[in-house]
């Protein structure tokens, strides 16, 4: 079956603009991630959904950050006013359901590049 | 909070030796995910442990799991050109998030 997507696969944008990016996750999935990835770097956990609900909101890295999901599908992860340091890998990733035991499935990643 | 950390960052070797990575918890764990991401590519799910001492095998990848449950290891015997890429480690402590490792990037010389 399908996997996880995400759109756009890449996004150049401008110092001080927003963007918008998506994720699709596998259906029936009802846990999704937003993680970010620096060059080279780790993965930088930003939020997790249950359903449509954001338990934990703490990676957010600023008020410039925010996360909604849909019908317990489609996530928007949405970045106001970027900045330079905000150009990295945004990765999705979903999971049958909440908790550390489920396995995560990851998108193919939007690359983020600020100027 | 838990920290989860993965030693080491680098490894080169020749292909036909041998690699391993080390992860390290700060806190008892739950259970282990074990990911791999190709160059260019996305984290792929390897391998979960969940028991004290446990030892899974996959080919020539062998994962362990400390018998305290705060380490972790994955033995590749007889590097190939197909092992390149970056190994992370993710640590469950009973709640519903997974904590990363820094990954170990593995560089396989032909």
């Amino acid at each position: 079956g399908a996997g996880v997507s995400q759109s756009p696969s890449n996004k150049v944008t401008e110092k001080g603009k927003d963007v918008e990016l998506r994720c699709d996750p596998i259906s029936g999935h009802t846990a999704l991630y937003w993680y970010r990835q620096s060059l080279g770097q780790g993965l930088e956990f930003l939020i997790y959904f249950q359903g449509n609900s954001a338990p934990d909101k703490s990676g957010l890295p600023s008020d410039r950050f925010s996360a909604e999901r849909t019908g317990g599908s489609v996530s928007t992860l949405t970045i106001q006013r970027t900045q330079q340091e905000d150009s990295a890998v945004y990765l999705c990733a979903s999971s049958l359901s909440g908790g550390a035991l489920y396995e995560q499935y990851f998108g193919p990643g939007t690359r983020l590049t600020v100027t | 909070g838990q920290q989860v950390m993965q030693i080491p960052q680098y490894q080169h070797v020749q292909e036909g030796e041998d690699f391993t990575t080390y992860c390290n918890s700060s806190t008892t764990l739950s259970n282990i995910q074990w990911y791999k991401q190709r160059p260019g590519g996305h984290p792929v799910f390897l391998i979960q442990l969940v028991k004290s001492g446990e030892v899974k095998k996959q080919k020539r990848l062998t994962f362990q799991f400390g018998e305290a449950k705060k380490n972790s290891s994955l033995h590749i015997t007889a590097t190939q050109t197909t092992d390149v890429g970056t190994y992370f480690c993710a640590g469950g402590a009973g709640s519903y998030q997974l904590t990363f490792g820094k990954g170990t990037k593995l560089s396989v010389i032909p």
